[in-house]
């Protein structure tokens, strides 16, 4: 099945700009969603298709894919922006979503 | 608005049966999609199983087939996940959400609350 790969932790002093990472086979040619969860609150969709924003998500927050690399990127963090991030895109070989094991943002 | 408002925490005990609730609100229950996934702690997101209101339709992660059955009442506009038999693995969190999109460019929108379930003799 095919596997989301991303790094456990990234760690960014407040103002500036985190870069979090999702790695997959061809993930390029896939269309690349990004969720934050914080503790004890429900999961929320910060970037759709790649790069979409929904609506009532800050503009800091914007996505790119290319290649074999998917990139959720936060600029000007903030320390409410701390929380866990996932990675998911749905694999059209197995019909089913996939999701990244997940990456803890730790604002210094 | 869109909302999907889970069932309370459960407290069991190994061999138990429990059935979890996810209510929708806001948007026609029966044109969406909607799955359930599980949270354990120190892991990541795990897709477990999703439904078609309209018609039942259901698919499983290979990984939850036979652990768990999801179903859908459409005069309630409710999904549910339940188990016939817990083991103590199954404590984790479980949410329910509203799958988007079409084709290969599917996501999750929004999410339930979570509903905490916690297995233990």
């Amino acid at each position: 099945s095919y596997v989301l790969t991303q790094p456990p932790s990234v760690s960014v002093a407040p103002g500036q700009t985190a870069k979090i990472t999702c790695g997959g086979n061809n993930i390029g040619d896939k269309s690349v969603h990004w969720y934050q969860h914080k503790p004890g609150q429900a999961p929320v969709l910060v970037v759709y298709e790649d790069s979409d924003r929904p609506s009532g998500i800050p503009e800091r927050f914007s996505g790119s894919n290319s290649d074999n690399t998917a990139t959720l990127s936060i600029s000007r963090v903030e320390a409410g922006d701390e929380a866990g991030y996932y990675c998911q895109v749905w694999d059209s070989t197995s019909d089913q979503p996939v999701f990244g094991g997940g990456t803890k943002l730790t604002v210094l | 608005e869109v909302q999907l408002v889970q069932s309370g925490a459960e407290v069991k005990k190994p061999g138990e049966s429990v059935k979890i609730s996810c209510k929708a609100s806001g948007y026609k229950f029966t044109d969406y999609w909607i799955g359930w996934v599980r949270l354990m702690p120190g892991k990541g997101l795990e897709w477990m199983a999703i439904i078609h209101p309209s018609d039942s339709d259901t698919r499983y992660s290979p990984s939850f087939q036979g652990q768990v059955t999801i179903s859908a009442d459409k005069s309630n506009s409710a999904a549910y996940l339940q188990w016939s038999s817990l083991k103590s693995s199954d404590t984790a969190m479980y949410y329910c959400a509203r799958l988007m999109g079409s084709g290969n460019i599917i996501w999750f929108d929004p999410w339930g609350q979570g509903t905490p379930v916690t297995v233990s003799s």
